[in-house]
């Protein structure tokens, strides 16, 4: 079976503090697809990034960074100096063959002034 | 313009009643989806659509239907409501497969 376990709940930082929001997922495919979703307060939810399993390449986009470790099967979300604009609920999502999506339960960052 | 929208963006009504959500794209995506966040923010695919097939997860209720008039437009109707069915429903839409989704802003039903 699939799973997407994000085991932190709910994290808080003072802003510029850097965090990172884990993920870890279960999965027999050798094809798979990892996703990340912002969801700030306003409800709706936002694409933040895509990773397929065959590419273990970090990525780095402004102050987001994604570490992808086949090994650990995990997919964790970094953001650096974080502000208060990163306050959200962030969901880690897992996609197997047949438009089928596995959402984590989220964790919700709260970015204190 | 609003790439997925939804109506009604709240909607409260009584148990036992039916009653349907709309959800259109302008993305012209091929594939279409519903989801039920609860009250704890658990994100669950309901069903996933495109012009060809239509998946749903086994937990879902069949009280619960989608129907497709077109491409563009997949609703959601709910018969005899109960109080757990009481959520935020998102629509979302993507061109198929692993591809980003882009969600609606949401309705939120409450069954009193």
């Amino acid at each position: 079976a699939q799973k997407v376990t994000q085991a932190q709940t709910e994290i808080s930082v003072v802003e510029k503090e850097d965090v990172t929001l884990d993920c870890v997922y279960e999965t027999r495919d050798t094809t798979y697809y990892l996703f990340w979703y912002k969801q700030p307060p306003s409800g709706e939810l936002v694409f933040l990034i895509r990773r397929n399993s065959f590419d273990e390449q970090n990525e780095i986009s402004g102050r987001y960074s994604w570490n992808f470790q086949k090994s650990t099967s995990s997919f964790n979300f970094t953001i650096t100096a974080s502000q208060v604009v990163d306050s959200a609920v962030y969901f880690c999502a897992h996609y197997r063959a047949g438009n089928q999506f596995y959402f984590g339960t989220g964790t919700s960052l709260t970015v204190i002034p | 313009d609003t790439a997925v929208s939804q109506t009604p963006k709240y909607l409260v009504t009584q148990m036992g009643n039916d009653k349907s959500i709309k959800c259109e794209q302008n993305l012209g995506h091929d594939t279409m989806y519903w989801y039920k966040q609860d009250s704890k923010k658990f994100l669950k695919i309901m069903f996933s659509y495109n012009n060809k097939e239509l998946i749903i997860n086994e937990t879902v209720p069949n009280r619960f239907s989608p129907k497709s008039p077109d491409k563009a437009h997949l609703n959601l109707h709910i018969n005899s409501l109960e109080l757990g069915d009481s959520a935020v429903y998102f629509c979302a839409s993507s061109q198929g497969g692993p591809n980003e989704q882009f969600f609606g802003p949401g309705t939120r039903l409450t069954v009193l």
